[in-house]
């Protein structure tokens, strides 16, 4: 069964811009997370989506969004980039059972973003 | 303060030796998990360990859990380059079963 895909990979940005990165969650699955991962802090978690609904968001600004579909994909958005926001970026998705989440992440390879 | 401190930071070792590394917390949890992540990928979930004093063994890693469920530890036999990785514990917490918190981790290398 596909894993977790996210798109695209790697990608090169300048201050003041912004990106989107984006996350296919594998098939069934319908919470999908977000991490960041620096050498310094590690991974630090962003914000997780179910049904379309986000559930918990972590210590970031504001310029870090995400959104989730109907079809489970999630996108997540940092506007205004700065230096420190260069990192992996890396999604997440989880099978919720009716009697509440397994606990077991499933995570894409990451998504690479250089601010310069 | 870090929720999870992991140690050795760093680790390298050459190849078929032992090695152990921690994860330690003051505080209590449910469960400990442990992850794996090789270079340019995303980490893998290794085991989880949900009774305090637990042992469980995948392979030539054993992972334990504290008594007090308060750290865990994972030990490698006979370590294989393969091995080499960041090893990561995390725990799910902030009042939340969807948010996992993770230590720094340990990074590995084993040297063929």
């Amino acid at each position: 069964k596909a894993g977790v895909t996210q798109t695209p990979r790697y990608l090169i940005k300048t201050r003041g811009q912004q990106v989107t990165l984006s996350c296919s969650p594998i098939s069934g699955h319908r919470s999908v997370s977000w991490y960041q991962q620096t050498p310094g802090q590690g991974l630090q978690f962003l914000f997780e989506y179910f049904s379309e609904t986000q559930r918990n968001k972590g210590n970031f600004p504001g310029r870090f969004s995400g959104r989730q579909f109907s079809n489970s994909r999630s996108e997540m958005n940092v506007s205004t980039l700065e230096l420190g926001d260069s990192a992996l970026y890396l999604c997440a998705s989880s099978l919720v059972t009716p009697w509440g989440a397994t606990g077991e992440l499933f995570f894409g390879e990451g998504s690479r973003l250089t601010v310069l | 303060t870090q929720l999870l401190e992991q140690s050795p930071q760093f680790l390298s070792i050459q190849e078929g030796e032992n090695l152990t590394v921690y994860c330690n917390s003051s505080s209590v949890f449910s469960s400990l998990q442990w992850y794996r992540q090789e270079p340019g990928e995303g980490p893998v979930l290794l085991v989880t360990v949900v009774t305090g004093g637990e042992v469980k063994k995948l392979k030539r890693l054993t992972f334990q859990f504290g008594d007090a469920r308060k750290d865990s530890s994972l030990h490698i036999t006979a370590a294989q380059p393969g091995d080499t990785g960041l090893y990561l514990c995390a725990v799910l917490g902030g009042g939340s079963n969807y948010k996992l918190t993770f230590g720094k981790g340990t990074l590995l290398t084993v040297n063929p």
